[in-house]
């Protein structure tokens, strides 16, 4: 049962362009939203995220939008950069009572062309 | 300051090995977690630790696995009898808070498990 779906395995954008990475969820407990980007033999790192509470939020390049009535948010990246070519993760969470638990997406891989 | 560090970096083993993978957090981090990461898919939550103690072990897939934190900082991993459907790659992350602003965790480079 995946919770987060990243259904774009790949996305290919021309540099100076908008790149846009789309993410659903199942479930409504989440409350709170990260992307993380990882270059090859890395580890991930944290890039924005948003808590449910918000719909927008934005950091330099890097905005993130939540459609809770959809289950639904998306990262755009504008301008685009060839240094922004890596896999990018959704991630979703919820403060329950045991604990607070992430659960990932498959991934989508940008590919920013020069 | 130092990130999260993994070691080893590779490991292989024989199937029906033994193995531990160790995580040395960021100073300060009280929260823990263990991922695994198979070829093609996001980091799998396996276990999470507030302190010295596991508040969420629900996604450690059974009972080959166990995870400590005795002194509330370095984690280890441990694998009995491992099978060839445990090589992946074995992320640690660590973060300040437990909820909300101030959960972004922070990752290692993982240990990467073959299992032969």
């Amino acid at each position: 049962d995946q919770q987060v779906k990243q259904n774009s395995p790949s996305l290919s954008v021309q540099e100076g362009r908008i790149s846009i990475l789309n993410c659903d969820y199942t479930n409504s407990m989440f409350d709170y939203f990260l992307w993380y980007k990882k270059y090859p033999a890395e580890g991930p790192t944290f890039l924005i995220s948003i808590s449910s509470i918000k719909d927008k939020n934005e950091d330099g390049r890097f905005t993130v939008f939540l459609n809770k009535s959809a289950k639904h948010l998306s990262l755009h990246i504008v301008p685009s950069q060839p240094g922004d070519s890596a896999v990018y993760f959704c991630a979703a969470s919820s403060f329950g009572t045991g604990g607070f638990k992430t659960i990932f997406g498959a991934g989508t891989r940008l590919f920013v062309k020069a | 300051g130092a990130g999260v560090s993994q070691t080893p970096s590779n490991k292989v083993t024989e199937k029906g090995k033994y193995v531990e993978l160790r995580c040395d957090p960021i100073s300060g981090h009280t929260a823990l977690y263990w991922y695994r990461q198979s070829l093609g898919q996001g980091p799998e939550f396996l276990i999470y630790f507030q302190g010295t103690g596991a508040a969420d072990d629900s996604g450690l897939p059974n009972d080959r696995f166990f995870a400590v934190r005795p002194e509330g900082s370095v984690s280890t991993l441990k694998i009995q009898r491992t099978e060839r459907g445990d090589s992946a790659v074995y992320l640690c992350a660590s973060s300040l808070a437990t909820g909300g602003i101030g959960n972004e965790q922070f990752f290692g480079p993982g240990t990467r498990l073959t299992v032969l």
